[in-house]
């Protein structure tokens, strides 16, 4: 079947800080691979999204490179702020178009 | 930006009560999902649809029901809520043909005392 797995928080970093969240799956075919973020008291939101092998998403600073070779598609940006604090959600959509989310990750960045 | 809509925010109800959680979107989506998340847990799809008359179970067995009667309501009902329920109820609709970029509500708290 088709599932994710992220790295497990809480997280907490000081600003300017380099963020990096795991993840990895495992799916049959060659499925679409998201990052979706939730700021407090907020819906999910995308961030970011790589459709093949080798893409790159990008998007607010934040990075992540879908390697096919290691089933992972893991998050990093160089240098958060406060303002990043959130939930971020490792996410793949196979060939049936419905999306399975990992658990979570929890980031606190500190003044 | 995205424009759908989940109501109640918070509900607190009694077991045994039949409850109803709203959700609405204004884009025009035909893809629509139900989405329930555990504080530290992945999310689990519950429901979908791709249309209007169109229903499918998700991932997670869940003793909620939904409707599609409009292309823009996708209501999610529980019969007899129970404690077990107790939990965030997240819809989400997508733009594309693939659903690749969902837009979520901003989900409803639901805790059965």
């Amino acid at each position: 079947g088709n599932s994710v797995t992220q790295m497990e928080g809480p997280v907490t970093l000081s600003e300017e800080a380099f963020l990096t969240i795991n993840c990895t799956y495992t799916a049959t075919g060659y499925p679409s691979l998201f990052w979706y973020v939730q700021y407090p008291g907020e819906g999910l939101q995308l961030l970011l999204k790589a459709t093949k092998a080798d893409d790159k998403g990008s998007n607010k600073g934040f990075e992540a490179t879908y390697r096919k070779e290691t089933t992972s598609f893991h998050l990093e940006k160089g240098s958060v702020q406060v303002s990043d604090s959130a939930v971020y959600f490792c996410a793949l959509m196979p060939n049936d178009y419905k999306l399975s989310f990992g658990a979570g990750t929890t980031v606190t960045v500190r003044a | 930006e995205a424009d759908i809509y989940q109501t109640p925010r918070y509900l607190v109800i009694g077991t045994g009560k039949k409850i109803t959680l709203e959700c609405s979107q204004t884009m025009g989506h035909d893809k629509m999902y139900w989405y329930q998340q555990d504080p530290g847990m992945e999310l689990h799809l519950i429901h979908y649809s791709y249309g209007v008359n169109s229903t499918e179970k998700g991932d997670l067995s869940s003793e909620s029901t939904v409707s599609r009667i409009r292309t823009e309501h996708f209501p999610l009902t529980l019969e007899s809520a129970r404690p077990s329920h107790t939990s965030q109820y997240l819809c989400a609709s997508s733009e594309s043909y693939r659903g690749e970029k969902l837009f979520f509500g901003s989900g409803t708290q639901l805790s059965v005392l």
